[in-house]
């Protein structure tokens, strides 16, 4: 069963910084991962899709990368501001067992930037 | 365009009535998902429509769940009799294609059972 473990659980940056964010799942043969992010009492924004064939994505001050041989991901965030304030979730798609392709999300990162 | 819309955004009901929550996605999305995600326990997957073919309903909880999709559009999740532990945010998810799509997620139905 795939398990997705995104560290740290919270971090907390003053505004500037640049900052990484991780995520690992156990089993490599996925066919995509998703970066969100969740506002308090808000839905999922995407913010970055990795099909399995790449090895990164960027958007603007954000920039995500894929090693599936490793079982790792990562979203680098690039001077950081008070917006990007925000809990970010690690997604991936793969066989989830019963003739299931599903998302298996992480826990999450609670990120607060410091004014 | 418009993005994925679900009501209602806030639902308050009594144990054991029924409970209909609504999904509208992003016009054109053949594929449409729900989840659930409570305190402590993330975002779980439910169930996933795509296009015509049979649903996969292999992350429904318990029977009392269910959920249509009429004209491969909007979607009806179904609670009967419902549970205390079914408190949670519900949210709805569509994406262009299948397997490879990005999806995209309205902003969540928060059901409290009293």
């Amino acid at each position: 069963k795939q398990e997705v473990t995104q560290i740290p659980a919270a971090l907390s940056v003053p505004e500037g910084e640049n900052l990484v964010l991780n995520c690992s799942f156990t089993d490599s043969a996925i066919y995509n991962l998703q970066w969100f992010r969740q506002d308090p009492g808000k839905g999922l924004t995407s913010l970055l899709l990795i099909q399995s064939s790449q090895r990164e994505q960027t958007s603007g001050r954000l920039n995500a990368s894929l090693d599936k041989s490793s079982g790792r991901s990562t979203l680098y965030i690039a001077a950081s501001q008070p917006g990007d304030s925000a809990t970010y979730l690690c997604a991936v798609r793969a066989y989830s067992g019963a003739g299931s392709y599903q998302l298996t999300f992480g826990k999450g990162t609670k990120l607060s930037v410091i004014p | 365009g418009a993005g994925v819309s679900q009501s209602p955004s806030n639902k308050v009901t009594e144990k054991g009535k029924d409970v209909e929550l609504r999904c509208d996605p992003i016009s054109g999305h053949t594929a449409l998902y729900w989840y659930r995600q409570s305190l402590g326990q993330g975002l779980e997957f439910l169930i996933y429509f795509q296009g015509n073919s049979a649903p996969d309903k292999s992350g429904l909880p318990s029977d009392r769940f269910s959920a249509e999709r009429t004209g491969g559009s909007v979607s009806t999740l179904t609670i009967q009799r419902t549970q205390q532990e079914d408190s949670a945010v519900y949210l709805c998810a569509s994406s262009l294609s299948g397997l490879r799509g990005e999806q995209y997620f309205g902003p969540g139905t928060r059901l409290t059972v009293t």
